[in-house]
């Protein structure tokens, strides 16, 4: 069975503060990888999804990287913002989806 | 913009009701599924259906049942719901591309 590993399980930094997310996973035959936020009381917004076949991907002011021989992946944040608070859920989907427990990030101004 | 509506936001219920959940999704994904979601505790997977009239027991299907008469519509039963019900539920479907979540459910079962 598939374990999701996030460390660490809460981050607090300044603005402007480039950081850096992890996400660990116990099987490498996996289809994809798929970064989440979570705001307090609401659903989930992806942010990037990985294919197993791809090593990283970009949207913005975040970049995901994925290893899948060594079971990780990070998500970069650069010049973080007060707007970035939130959680954030790394899902690996292989026979089904498993969600790690997430990371709770605190941007302060 | 693709989307996954869920009937509500908040439900107030009372224990022993038998409490519906309703999730549509308008991307044609043939994947759906019913999640809660408890401090501490993770996202659990309740059940998921791959097709129309379909469905998978999840790690946590005991007290619940599901729907799934129509691809876009993938309900959630709680066939007498009681005080250890009351989580945010999450629906979602998927696709190659990923998943798309709903904006949840917060029961609460008094």
């Amino acid at each position: 069975k598939q374990e999701v590993t996030q460390i660490p399980a809460a981050l607090s930094v300044p603005e402007g503060e480039n950081l850096v997310l992890n996400c660990s996973f116990t099987d490498s035959a996996i289809y994809n990888l798929q970064w989440f936020r979570q705001d307090p009381g609401k659903g989930l917004t992806s942010l990037l999804l990985i294919q197993s076949s791809q090593r990283e991907q970009t949207s913005g002011r975040l970049n995901a990287s994925l290893d899948k021989s060594s079971g990780r992946s990070t998500l970069y944040i650069a010049a973080s913002q007060p707007g970035d608070s939130a959680t954030y859920l790394c899902a690996v989907a292989s026979n089904d989806m498993r969600f790690g427990a997430g990371t709770r990030l605190t941007v302060k101004p | 913009d693709v989307k996954v509506t869920q009937s509500s936001r908040y439900l107030v219920k009372r224990t022993g009701e038998k409490v519906f959940l309703e999730c549509v999704q308008d991307m044609d994904h043939e994947n759906m599924f019913w999640y809660r979601q408890d401090p501490g505790l993770g996202l659990r997977l309740i059940y998921f259906s791959y097709d129309v009239k379909m469905k998978e027991k999840g790690d946590i299907p005991e007290g619940y049942s599901v729907s799934r008469e129509k691809k876009e519509r993938f309900s959630l039963i709680l066939e007498s719901a009681s005080t250890n019900q009351t989580s945010m539920y999450l629906c979602a479907s998927s696709n190659s591309y990923g998943y798309t979540f709903g904006s949840g459910t917060r029961l609460t079962v008094v």
